[in-house]
């Protein structure tokens, strides 16, 4: 089986625009889980889906931050507009149902100038 | 509410020494703990599960027990090497949906 796509692997992004990251699950998981990751907050969590419904939706990152599940099998995540403190990896993951493991991506390093 | 809380910062070990990175949990639900390893530029993967208490639970040489009565399910290995320099996450998964990650704890193994 494939394991968790991201894409782009990095980008960079000039303060006010949109970016668009993309995540491929596991193939059959039910939950997939949106996390930003930098070296003083950890992982965060920025959304979370069950069965293409969205659980979770991160809170403080409500304003600028939507992610959305087109299909089972794809999910995007928008920023908009962008801002220097984006700035770190963006983590997809995916499991098959609570309690079992999580499978992650190779993230996306955003850098905002 | 559910939380984690580890070993935070960094840990620095000389090759061969024994390690315990501590996690604690608080939750209300039924738990299920993780490890997860994620060494330098690669994303996180599973080292560890557990809900059941009192268990042993190991892979590739770590190894940790959940232990419901006092909330934790620390790691630990007799004898790290290099290639455990890593950084690693405590998580909890309770009966509710919500997927919670300790801080993470620098692991760094000296020759």
């Amino acid at each position: 089986d494939a394991g968790v796509t991201q894409t782009p692997r990095h980008e960079v992004a000039e303060k006010g625009q949109t970016i668009i990251l993309k995540c491929e699950p596991v193939s059959g998981h039910n939950d997939l889980f949106w996390y930003r990751q930098t070296k003083i907050q950890g992982l965060e969590l920025l959304s979370y889906f069950r069965s293409k419904s969205l659980m979770e939706d991160g809170g403080a990152f409500k304003d600028r931050f939507k992610a959305e599940m087109l299909n089972s099998s794809f999910s995007t995540l928008k920023i908009q507009p962008t801002e220097p403190k984006d700035s770190a990896v963006y983590l997809c993951a995916s499991s098959l149902y609570r309690g079992e493991e999580q499978y992650f991506g190779p993230g996306t390093r955003l850098t905002v100038l | 509410g559910d939380s984690v809380t580890q070993t935070e910062g960094l840990v620095t070990l000389t090759k061969g020494l024994p390690v315990m990175l501590n996690c604690t949990y608080q939750t209300t639900y039924s738990p299920f703990l993780f490890w997860y390893v994620q060494h330098l530029n690669e994303a996180p993967k599973l080292l560890l599960k557990s809900s059941t208490d009192n268990k042993r639970t190991e892979h590739q040489g770590f190894y940790a027990t959940l232990h419901k009565s006092s909330s934790s399910f620390h790691l630990q290995k007799s004898s790290v090497q290099l290639s455990d320099s890593a950084l690693y996450f405590c998580a909890l998964n309770t009966n509710a949906y919500k997927v919670i990650f300790g801080k993470g704890t620098h692991l760094h193994v000296l020759p």
